[in-house]
C-alpha cells in the first residue's frame, strides 16, 4: 500500500511564483488536511477537508488555496509564495474524524 | 477553545530511564486523544491512542492513560532506548480536525 504519497519531496521558489503540492491517499478516506511544520510552532493546519467537493480552512490558511475534487487527491495551491511561507508542509488522511491519521513524507519548501 | 499543551523540550535522557512527556488538553465536548512520533526526515505516525476517558493506550513499551479529571494524557516509558530519539506529539481531534501540541524533541544518549 503507497498510503499518502506527496510530492514534490523538496522545492525552491522565488518570492511570487505559484506552485502545486501534490497529495494523493489510496486507502478511500474520507478526511484530509494540510499542515505547515516550523521549528517551535508544532504542526498548525492550513486547510482541511471531509470529503470530495468540501474544504474549509484551519488555523493559518492565508496565500493557500485547495480543492477536493476526487477522493484521492488534495492539491495545495500556493498562489504567490513568499518567504513566510518556507516551511515543512505535510498531508495528512484519515478514515474518520476520531481515527489515525496518515501522513505523507513532507514536502520541504524554500522560498527566496 | 481547543489546545494541547506539552512539555518543552529537549528532553535528554540516558538509556533504560524513565520517560515521562507532560501533556494536557482543553476541549469541548468529548476528544479522542493520541501521541504521534516523528522520526527524524519522516512524516509523523501513529504511537498510541485512547479514545474515551480512562482508557490506556500503548505501544513499544509506551503508555498513556486518558485522564478526564486532569485533562491530561502523559507519555510515559519505562526504560528508553536510543532508538527511540525523535520528536513526539500529542493531539487531539475534535469534530473534524486533528489539533497538535508543539511536539517535545527527545534524545536518548548510550
Amino acid at each position: 500500500n503507497a498510503g499518502v504519497t506527496q510530492t514534490p519531496k523538496f522545492q525552491v521558489l522565488k518570492t511570487g511564483q505559484s506552485m502545486t503540492l501534490q497529495c494523493a491517499q489510496d486507502m478511500n478516506h474520507e478526511y484530509m488536511s494540510w499542515y505547515r511544520q516550523d521549528p517551535g510552532m508544532g504542526l498548525r493546519l492550513i486547510h482541511y477537508s471531509v470529503g470530495a467537493g468540501i474544504t474549509d480552512q484551519g488555523e493559518v490558511p492565508n496565500g493557500y488555496n485547495v480543492s477536493r475534487s476526487t477522493t484521492e487527491d488534495f492539491p495545495l495551491r500556493l498562489l504567490s509564495a513568499a518567504p513566510s511561507q518556507t516551511s515543512v508542509y505535510f498531508c495528512a488522511s484519515t478514515r474518520a474524524a476520531d481515527t489515525e491519521a496518515f501522513f505523507g513524507q513532507g514536502t520541504r519548501l524554500t522560498v527566496v | 477553545g481547543n489546545s494541547v499543551t506539552q512539555m518543552e523540550g529537549p528532553v535528554t535522557l540516558s538509556e533504560e530511564a524513565f520517560l515521562t512527556i507532560n501533556c494536557t488538553y482543553t476541549a469541548t465536548g468529548y476528544p479522542s486523544l493520541f501521541w504521534y512520533v516523528q522520526y527524524p526526515g519522516e512524516g509523523l505516525q501513529l504511537l498510541l491512542k485512547a479514545t474515551k476517558a480512562d482508557d490506556k493506550g500503548s505501544n513499544k513499551g509506551f503508555e498513556a492513560t486518558y485522564r478526564k479529571e486532569t485533562t491530561s494524557f502523559h507519555l510515559e516509558k519505562g526504560s528508553v532506548q536510543v532508538s527511540d530519539s525523535a520528536v513526539y506529539f500529542c493531539a487531539l481531534t475534535v469534530k473534524d480536525k486533528i489539533i497538535f501540541g508543539k511536539g517535545t524533541r527527545l534524545h536518548i544518549l548510550p
